[in-house]
């Protein structure tokens, strides 16, 4: 049960877009395809933004977008505001009812 | 709407022990799985361990098997957590996380398919001497 690895931190210039990376193994991402991506803006409660690798929940905005390749799921950001300047962890069942999260990436908003 | 609600700030001695509580109401309680994720100080989020209250057995992270223990009382809708032999290192932010998947009794779940939808609002725990 190993943490997903997720770069440290991405920044960008507003309007432009990133895009996290989050590398897991057969036995998490590449065995159960259904990855999560949580918001955290210090102080507040972690928010879901992306579910089913590609979905988002009813008020998350469509320039958050989701995909997958093999164990490596990646979350981009498109139009990038200030705003979504926070903390983004991407989270994967793992067997056995447990779950396991990616170490966090920053984003900065330049 | 969900809303879980947690127990207030704590501060333990080494080696002691904390109990945190989260309350949920609206939406039914029993067939959701709650979570416990924490958040040490600069470091990410990590998954302890949950429970989904219609089946009752918890579930932990390797890590935490030896001194965690997750409850859920049906009747006040409440999900307890309990950390053991506490250090400086479980200084930490705890959140419990509400499930989307709903789960039947009698099978045909995909826990694959939940998420953390719905969030308590934090509870620090300082372990200091």
């Amino acid at each position: 049960q190993s943490a997903l690895t997720q770069s440290r931190s991405v920044s960008g210039s507003p309007g432009q877009s990133v895009t996290i990376s989050c590398t897991g193994t057969s036995s998490d991402i590449g065995d159960y395809n259904y990855v999560s991506w949580y918001q955290h803006h210090p102080g507040k409660a972690p928010k879901l933004m992306i579910y089913d690798v590609i979905k988002r929940p009813s008020g998350v905005p469509d320039r958050f977008s989701g995909s997958r390749s093999g164990n490596t799921a990646s979350l981009t950001i498109s139009g990038l505001q200030a705003e979504d300047e926070a903390d983004y962890y991407c989270c994967s069942y793992a067997g056995n009812y447990v779950w396991v999260f990616g170490g966090g990436t920053k984003v900065t908003v330049l | 709407q969900v809303q879980l609600v947690q127990s207030g700030a704590e501060v333990k001695k080494p080696g002691s022990s904390v109990k945190v509580s989260c309350r949920a109401s609206g939406g039914t309680f029993s067939s959701y799985g709650i979570s416990w994720v924490r958040q040490a100080p600069g470091q990410g989020l990590e998954w302890m361990g949950g429970i989904i209250p219609i089946f009752g057995t918890p579930n932990y992270a390797q890590k935490f098997q030896d001194r965690l223990m997750i409850t859920a009382d049906r009747s006040t809708t409440t999900v307890y957590m309990v950390v053991s032999s506490l250090t400086s290192e479980d200084t930490a932010v705890y959140f419990c996380a509400r499930g989307t998947q709903y789960y039947d009794v009698w099978g045909g779940n995909s826990p694959q398919k939940d998420y953390f939808h719905s969030w308590g609002q934090g509870t620090l725990v300082t372990v200091s001497s």
